[in-house]
């Protein structure tokens, strides 16, 4: 399997724009998260889905994030209008539930976005 | 709500010594706990979690870590350092039901010098 796959891998922007990041989970995995980096806040999660539902979305940081999972192989982040304070590294991340008694589930990280906003 | 704790912003290591980066949780139940490196300018790449059972645990790059109850603690281990090795380094908990996101540490930056 190709892993966990994010486009674009760098993004320059100019404040007001907008910004659409995409990631393509590992086939067969039912859960999808998106996280942001920064030195300030350290690794942080915005959001996750299962099976392409949004769960929880109380990390998103306001009303111009939003996430949409339109099939089981697609997942988008945009950011409408973008602000310099959104300049990070954006991460996706997909795990499978394997069921059972004690199941567990890795996650596995996309190479990231690297997101600037000028 | 869950935490994790990385005490150490930096750990400097010889090559071919022993490390340690220490990592300590706090939550609900009885954790799950991960291990992920960061290359520079990669993802994070999964080394090894606990689950349940042998409170040791053995990962990729021979790399493992110590499930310590009593003292909260899971911290990383490797018999000798390599410099390759030199990399960021996340220690992160969830509780074994409700919320599936990983909560994570600051990061431990490993250094191995030759």
């Amino acid at each position: 399997d190709a892993g966990v796959i994010q486009s674009p891998r760098h993004e320059v922007t100019e404040m007001g724009q907008e910004v659409t990041l995409r990631c393509k989970p590992i086939s067969g995995h039912d859960y999808l998260f998106w996280y942001r980096q920064t030195m300030m806040r350290g690794l942080e999660l915005l959001i996750y889905f299962n099976n392409n539902v949004p769960i929880d979305d109380s990390g998103m940081p306001e009303d111009r994030f939003s996430a949409k999972m339109p099939n089981a192989s697609f997942s988008t982040l945009k950011i409408q209008p973008s602000e310099p304070r959104d300049s990070a590294v954006y991460f996706c991340a997909s795990s499978y539930t394997s069921g059972g008694a004690g199941f567990t589930d890795t996650q596995y990280f996309g190479p990231g976005t690297r997101l600037t906003v000028l | 709500a869950q935490s994790v704790a990385q005490p150490e912003d930096q750990v400097n290591v010889a090559e071919g010594n022993p490390l340690t980066v220490k990592c300590t949780y706090s939550v609900s139940g009885n954790p799950y706990l991960f291990w992920y490196v960061q290359y520079p300018n990669r993802g994070l790449q999964f080394l090894l979690k606990y689950i349940t059972g042998d409170n040791l645990v053995k990962g990729s790059y021979g790399f493992e870590a110590e499930f310590n109850k009593s003292q909260t603690s899971f911290h990383l281990k490797k018999p000798s350092a390599l410099v390759s090795d030199s990399a960021l380094y996340f220690c992160a908990v969830r509780a074994p039901t409700g919320r599936r996101a990983l909560t994570f540490g600051s990061g431990t930056r490993l250094q191995v010098q030759p």
